[in-house]
């Protein structure tokens, strides 16, 4: 099964700006990183996703070397409401990528 | 409005008794998933569907079953719920399931205690 890690955690300070790192080592040569954030007792929702090099939205920056066996995902000047555990994920291609795995994520705390 | 509804919300229930917890998507979605989120060990796949009449394994699917006999429904049957299945219950759907660059949308979640 494609695995991901991450940190298990993180702290920060409101107004900085935070890079969460994900690896990937066996990420499949057309597949996809998506990252979910996830607020306590809510479902996931999608932040962002990307193939190569990288990407912006209006939420975050999502960056991803040429080997592509990591991500890091940017969140500029964080703020309280950030606070959540987020999710990096790739997909599995011995299933056809339809399993997937989010593993246990990296749980932000933004502080004051 | 697009959702993903869970029903119930909340659910105490004692070991043994069979229960099922319903979830239905609006945006017709062929892939549909059912997780399980429990302290330390993040989301866990239970099982997903790919359309109607096909359902398939996740990482965690023992003491669970499904069906998808309508599109917008994927039902989970727990037939005979122990305590180890106290968890928080989440469904999801996305467009069609080809792989992690369709957005997966998830339903408010049912917190179940199995006494």
């Amino acid at each position: 099964l494609a695995k991901t890690t991450q940190p298990i955690s993180m702290d920060s300070y409101e107004g900085q700006e935070v890079n969460i790192t994900c690896s990937h080592n066996n990420i499949a040569t057309n597949d996809y990183i998506t990252w979910y954030q996830q607020f306590p007792s809510q479902g996931p929702r999608f932040i962002i996703q990307g193939y190569k090099t990288k990407v912006t939205n209006e939420v975050a920056s999502l960056f991803i070397p040429a080997d592509r066996k990591s991500s890091t995902l940017s969140l500029p000047r964080v703020s309280l409401s950030d606070t959540a555990v987020y999710y990096c994920l790739v997909g599995d291609l011995k299933y056809n990528f339809n399993k997937f795995y989010f593993g246990s994520g990296t749980k932000l705390n933004v502080k004051p | 409005e697009a959702q993903v509804t869970q029903n119930p919300r909340y659910l105490i229930t004692v070991t043994g008794k069979k229960l099922t917890v319903t979830c239905s998507q609006n945006m017709n979605h062929e892939y549909m998933s059912w997780y399980r989120q429990d302290p330390g060990l993040g989301l866990r796949q239970i099982y997903y569907s790919m359309n109607v009449e096909v359902t398939d394994k996740g990482d965690v699917p023992e003491g669970y079953k499904v069906s998808r006999k309508e599109k917008r429904n994927f039902p989970l049957i727990l037939e005979s719920p122990s305590p180890n299945q106290t968890s928080l219950y989440f469904c999801a759907s996305s467009l069609s399931g080809r792989g992690v660059r369709e957005t997966q949308y998830f339903g408010p979640g049912t917190r179940l205690l199995v006494l």
